[in-house]
């Protein structure tokens, strides 16, 4: 019931490729749907977050897709760069608490 | 990093030691959390607090202790290291339930 799901692992694109990222969550309580950017020796950083009345949200080049049907939500980054190389991870949160997936390494290639 | 400091950053220890880890914001959050992150399981949650002396349990909170005397600082302890407690730990605020977390930089600990 508390899981976050996060799928791939790592994920090597192209730059200028679309990053594709997908989260599942079990727990229907959630109402808060972040994901964070992670470099080497920092923490998390907040990137972009949804709620559940909006089925997408873009900010820039990330976007949010959310399906409240099917437990899902994804975020995109369109022409990916280099500088985007990072570890991203979801979260769903709710009173108090977040969970967070497993997060994915991106690597995008020069 | 949203006025977080954690202290230290880097610690090793010897495994049946006694570990604090501090907390420190100067955004007047009301909501504190301690996380561990370890490959292949994400960040999770140890303990939280939602006010002064207002704590509970997280999802991994064995082996851990805290505390919270003032809004802004947030101690974690571990009341005996053990080598599973090495980690990199973080600590996050948020303004109030269901906003965003803003992280600290972590605390890498090694048990040896």
């Amino acid at each position: 019931q508390q899981q976050v799901k996060q799928s791939p692992q790592s994920l090597i694109v192209q730059k200028g490729g679309i990053s594709i990222i997908n989260c599942a969550y079990e727990n229907t309580a959630f109402d808060y749907f972040p994901w964070y950017q992670q470099f080497p020796g920092k923490g998390p950083a907040l990137l972009i977050a949804i709620r559940p009345d909006v089925s997408e949200k873009k900010e820039g080049r990330f976007t949010i897709s959310f399906n409240k049907s099917a437990k899902q939500f994804s975020l995109h980054i369109m022409d990916s760069q280099p500088g985007d190389s990072a570890t991203y991870f979801c979260a769903a949160g709710g009173t108090y608490k977040y969970i967070f997936g497993t997060g994915t390494r991106l690597k995008v290639l020069a | 990093d949203a006025g977080i400091t954690q202290s230290p950053r880097h610690k090793v220890t010897e495994t049946g030691t006694p570990v604090t880890l501090r907390c420190h914001q100067t955004e007047n959050h009301r909501y504190m959390y301690w996380y561990r992150q370890d490959p292949g399981h994400g960040l999770r949650l140890i303990h939280y607090s939602y006010g002064v002396k207002d704590t509970d349990k997280g999802e991994v909170s064995d082996g851990y202790s805290v505390s919270r005397s003032k809004t802004e600082d947030f101690l974690l302890t571990l009341e005996s290291a053990t080598s599973s407690q090495t980690s990199v730990y973080f600590c996050a605020i948020s303004e109030d339930t269901g906003s965003s977390l803003h992280f600290g930089n972590g605390t890498r600990l090694t048990v040896t």
